[in-house]
């Protein structure tokens, strides 16, 4: 059974500080890893969908890394700012040829202006 | 594109009473989900579409919920009678799964439905 550990459940840090959000998984037959962002009382928005072929994909301020058999992916975040305050989920397929999604707990991050 | 598109926000409801959760999926996706997330459990899937087909409802808690897809683009839950421990947030989202592959592809949420069963 796929499971997914999001370390740390939470982060407080100052503006402009770069910071690196972790996620593990146990099953490391997957196809892709996907990391998201929930601002309160919101949806889930996708911000980053690494293919399991590719070891990092780059969004603005925001890189997400994949390291599958270690099981290990990060998401770095350069030059935080207020606005990226929000919890931070990474989801993986459950197992082999699953459709579903294990998702992590989440990181709370809070950025201080 | 406007996005996975859900209805009601919000819905307040009595014990006992039906409740109707709406989703319009993105263009030309072909894969729906619906989602429950509550603080306890965070999130469950509930039930999965491909091709307006049900794949997966084993995360239906029990026979008072139900999903439907009339169509490629539109889905329902219904819960009835409702309880109030089903009080959560639904999410519903979609995605392009191609076909022959189980790679999951992008998943896009909607706003969620956030239920209160008094």
């Amino acid at each position: 059974k796929q499971e997914v550990t999001q370390i740390p459940a939470a982060l407080s840090v100052p503006e402009g500080e770069n910071l690196v959000l972790n996620c593990s998984f146990t099953d490391s037959a997957i196809y892709n890893l996907q990391w998201f962002r929930q601002d309160p009382g919101k949806g889930l928005t996708s911000l980053l969908l690494i293919q399991s072929s590719q070891r990092e994909q780059t969004s603005g301020r925001l890189n997400a890394s994949l390291d599958k058999s270690s099981g290990r992916s990060t998401l770095y975040i350069a030059a935080s700012q207020p606005g990226d305050s929000a919890t931070y989920l990474c989801a993986v397929p459950s197992g082999a040829g699953s459709y579903q999604l294990t998702f992590g707990k989440g990181t709370k991050l809070s950025v201080i202006p | 594109d406007a996005g996975v598109i859900q209805s009601p926000r919000h819905e307040v409801t009595e014990m006992g009473q039906e409740v109707t959760l709406r989703c319009k999926l993105i263009s030309g996706h072909n894969s729906l989900f619906w989602y429950r997330q509550t603080m306890m459990r965070g999130l469950e899937l509930l039930i999965y579409f491909n091709n307006n087909v049900p794949i997966d409802d084993s995360g239906m808690p029990e026979d008072r919920f139900s999903a439907k897809m009339p169509n490629a683009s539109f889905s329902t839950l219904k819960i009835q009678p409702s309880e109030p421990r089903d009080s959560a947030v639904y999410f519903c989202a979609s995605s392009f799964l191609l076909s022959g592959t189980p790679n999951t592809g992008e998943l896009f949420f909607g706003e969620g439905s956030r239920l209160t069963v008094l």
